[in-house]
């Protein structure tokens, strides 16, 4: 139980374009969503929380206007990497919290992770 | 603020021995909890155990198990019986009550498990 996937696993886009990855709760609702990003051999950087229906909270350092995302419902949540350029590179991981059968509260489960490379 | 220390960037252990990973914490709030997380080459994030602060019992997961020491605000992590796929980057994570959901999380320490 408490099964979150993420799409793509890993994608390459030139500079300037924007990329949107998925994040999704498979078995249980998610009222909470996370933005993580992650460089090699380090710890997860929060980017942003997110809770279904409302705007996201982001963390002090990253653009809004940059990492767009959206908590449309309780088991999908997207990030958009809009105007993605070779810094923008990295390894973006999702995770949700909720109350269900499967999820222990307060307890963050993870996306699989989706690889980002910008040329 | 609270933070989360994991002193230890690389430990290693010999296949079916027994390994102690570290983790500190310092906190002013009395109602958290605590976690270990696995993330293997694989980069799949796994949470391996997870403890109540309220509770005095340390939490175990089959080969898995904790020493919480609250007052010391250490919660250590000891794997009994290593097996080649414990091997993987293992990160502490606290969750506090006026966190709003955040997780902090240590450095990291990588486990090499030898065969």
């Amino acid at each position: 139980g408490a099964v979150v996937s993420q799409h793509p696993s890993w994608v390459i886009c030139k500079s300037g374009t924007s990329v949107k990855i998925e994040c999704r709760s498979l078995d249980f609702q998610a009222t909470t969503m996370f933005w993580y990003r992650q460089f090699p051999k380090q710890s997860l950087m929060l980017m942003a929380t997110s809770n279904e229906g409302s705007k996201a909270t982001y963390e002090q350092g990253v653009e809004k206007d940059k990492f767009l995302i959206n908590h449309a419902s309780l088991t999908l949540s997207t990030l958009t990497v809009t105007s993605a350029h070779p810094e923008d590179s990295s390894f973006y991981i999702c995770s949700a919290s909720g109350r269900a059968h499967e999820a222990v509260p307060d307890t963050q489960y993870f996306g699989p992770g989706t690889r980002l490379t910008v040329l | 603020a609270q933070t989360v220390t994991q002193s230890q960037p690389e430990m290693s252990v010999q296949e079916a021995e027994t390994v102690t990973l570290s983790c500190t914490y310092d906190t002013s709030e009395s109602d958290y909890y605590l976690f270990w997380y696995k993330q293997p080459p694989s980069r799949q994030m796994i949470l391996v155990i997870r403890q109540e602060a309220y509770k005095q019992q340390n939490a175990t997961e089959n080969r898995f198990s904790v020493n919480f020491q609250k007052a010391a605000k250490s919660f250590s992590l000891k794997i009994s019986d290593s097996q080649l796929g414990d091997a993987a980057m293992y990160f502490c994570a606290y969750y506090g009550s006026s966190n709003t959901g955040k997780l902090i999380f240590g450095q990291g320490t990588t486990l090499q498990v030898k065969p």
